[in-house]
Order: C-alpha cells, then sequence, then structure tokens
C-alpha cells in the first residue's frame, strides 16, 4: 500500500492563481481530511469528507473548494491564490465505522508558497 | 480559551531523561484522544491514542485525566532520536478533531 499520496510537493504561485492539490488513498478509508499548518501552529482543518459525494466544511474552508468523486481521490482547489494560502497542507484519511474513530494517516505535505 | 493548549517548549533534556508534557482541552464532550508525532517538515504520525484507564507502550506513557480535562505524554529513557514535535489531538465528533500547537522536545547527547 502506497498509503495516502499527494502531488504536487511544491508549488509557487502569484497571487489570483489557481491549482488543485491533489490527494489519494489505497487503504479504502470513507474519511478524507484536508489541513493546513503555518510555521509553528497546529493542524487546522479545511475540508473533509465521510464518503464519496460527500463533503463539508471544517474551520478555514475560505479560500477552498472540494470535491470527492470516488473513495480514493480528494482534491482541494484554490481558487485565487492569496498570500494568507502560504502553509503546508496535509491530506488525511482514516476508516472510521462501528468500532469508532480510526487513527488518521497523513500525507507527506504540498508546500505552498503564493507570491 | 483555546480548545487545546500545549506548551510550546522548547523541552532541552538530555540523553535518558525522563520527560513529561500535558496538553489541556476545553470541550468536555471530547471523546477520543491521541499523541502525534512530528518530525521537522514531515507529516504528523500517530504515536499512541490515549486510553481512560491510561495505556504505555514501551517508553512511552499517555494518561488522561477528564476530570481536570488535560491528557500527557511521558517518556522514559528518552533517545536522541525522541527529538520531535509532539501534537496532542481530540475528537468530539466526526468532524471535530481540534489538534494542538505541539510541544518541541529537543534530546541532547
Amino acid at each position: 500500500n502506497a498509503g495516502v499520496t499527494q502531488t504536487p510537493k511544491f508549488r509557487i504561485l502569484k497571487i489570483g492563481q489557481s491549482m488543485t492539490l491533489q490527494c489519494t488513498q489505497d487503504m479504502n478509508h470513507n474519511y478524507m481530511y484536508w489541513y493546513r499548518q503555518d510555521p509553528g501552529m497546529g493542524l487546522k482543518l479545511i475540508y473533509y469528507s465521510v464518503g464519496a459525494g460527500i463533503t463539508d466544511k471544517g474551520e478555514v474552508p475560505n479560500g477552498y473548494n472540494v470535491s470527492r468523486s470516488t473513495t480514493e481521490d480528494f482534491p482541494l482547489r484554490l481558487e485565487l491564490a492569496a498570500p494568507s494560502q502560504t502553509s503546508v497542507y496535509f491530506c488525511a484519511s482514516s476508516y472510521s465505522g462501528e468500532g469508532g474513530y480510526g487513527e488518521q494517516f497523513f500525507g507527506p505535505g504540498t508546500r505552498l508558497t503564493v507570491l | 480559551r483555546k480548545e487545546v493548549e500545549q506548551d510550546p517548549g522548547p523541552f532541552n533534556v538530555p540523553e535518558g531523561a525522563t520527560v513529561a508534557f500535558n496538553c489541556t482541552y476545553s470541550n468536555s464532550a471530547s471523546q477520543s484522544f491521541f499523541w502525534y508525532r512530528q518530525d521537522c517538515r514531515k507529516e504528523p504520525k500517530l504515536l499512541m491514542s490515549v486510553y481512560s484507564s491510561g495505556n504505555e507502550d514501551g517508553r512511552f506513557t499517555a494518561q488522561l485525566n477528564r476530570a481536570s480535562q488535560y491528557i500527557s505524554l511521558l517518556i522514559r529513557d528518552s533517545k536522541l532520536s525522541d527529538s520531535a514535535t509532539y501534537l496532542c489531538a481530540l475528537r468530539s465528533s466526526a468532524s471535530k478533531i481540534i489538534f494542538g500547537s505541539g510541544t518541541r522536545l529537543s534530546i541532547r547527547p
């Protein structure tokens, strides 16, 4: 299993540009998440999904959009990039069922700089 | 009051020492508690879940104190490789997952 993979690893955007951060998991997890982590800070939840076709906002959703057309993929779209979106973005997945909430597995992250 | 608070550190201790740090939380409805380890410029990785009765995994011991609303992590016989940032996390629902800002630990030879 590759686990959770993210592309690209690094990206520099100009203000106003758009991009999609890709996230794929091969563990058949039903839950997927997008977090951002600013330097010296904890993780903040941007969006999450409890299954294909179902997404919902987290703590800091403004400026982002997501979709979940398959169990495996959960792309994050940035429209009109702003310097405040400079951060490290982590995708995570977990299995949650009758036994409770499972461990979250994280991807390696995408380092985004907006200039 | 923040939902989750951690002492940012850094904790700088000699190899072989015992070190402990706490994470306080404000939401009494929190159901699940975790400690994650994050190395510099890497993703967080689960270190251990924290159970109500406390649990141990080798040199690591985690405790939950619901009355005082904190969890703790104790590391015994610390190794150089334990140097990292330790994040606490708590979950109160499917979507409500809150991470602390992390405590930096540095082990010196």
